[in-house]
């Protein structure tokens, strides 16, 4: 079972501040994705990573996968309490585990005004 | 659209009963699967569907069937329901079981007691 370690699992922030959230794994993902969770709903797709040392930046948010593909990070700058909600790695692992999406536990990010 | 519909939003069992949580999705797509989730350890895969007929156990199946007949439903069962089995429960669709982004309904939340 290929396992995703993400950290930190809280994050209590002042508005303005850059924050940093960190998705590791010893197991080589074919592509990563990042999620946002509200409460009472479903997460959502916020980038997906396929290339080893990829970097994508989608606003205040810049996502990068590790040349190895075993990790990625999640950098946000200048958080606003609009960033406040649940943040979810997961991994699509290649081979016999095609289809098979592994998610990390998951870090709770609020953001004070 | 409506996306992925869950129904139903609440459930409260007893310890030894059955029931069926219902997942529908109105995007034609293939790849359909069940996750809960539980404080601290993110989502767990329970089962998935690559298309009408297909379905396979993912990481934590046990006491969980599905059945896929249609492409539009990928429907739940508990068939004797434990305390263990307290969580939410997420349906996910996506057009095929690669990169694609994962569409989540939002959530059936369920208590055995």
């Amino acid at each position: 079972t290929q396992l995703l370690e993400q950290s930190p699992q809280f994050l209590s922030i002042q508005e303005g501040e850059n924050l940093t959230v960190y998705c590791n794994s010893s197991s080589v993902f074919s592509s990563l994705q990042w999620y946002r969770q509200e409460p009472g709903e479903g997460p959502v797709l916020l980038v997906t990573v396929v290339t080893g040392g990829e970097v994508k930046k989608l606003k205040r948010l810049t996502f990068q996968f590790g040349d190895a593909r075993k990790d990625s990070s999640l950098h946000i700058t200048a958080a606003q309490p609009g960033d406040t909600g649940l943040y979810l790695c997961a991994g699509h692992a290649g081979g016999t585990s095609y289809g098979k999406l592994t998610f990390g536990q998951g870090t709770i990010l609020t953001v004070h005004p | 659209n409506a996306g992925v519909t869950q129904t139903p939003k609440f459930q409260v069992l007893k310890t030894g009963q059955s029931m069926t949580l219902q997942c529908a999705q109105d995007m034609n797509h293939e790849y359909m699967s069940w996750y809960r989730q539980d404080p601290g350890m993110g989502l767990r895969l329970i089962h998935y569907s690559v298309g009408a007929g297909i379905t396979d156990q993912g990481e934590v199946p046990n006491g969980y069937n599905v059945s896929r007949s249609t492409t539009e439903d990928f429907p739940l069962r508990l068939l004797s329901a434990a305390p263990s089995q307290t969580s939410v429960y997420f349906c996910a669709s996506s057009p095929d079981r690669g990169e694609q982004p994962q569409h989540f309904g939002d959530g059936t939340r369920l208590s055995i007691l």
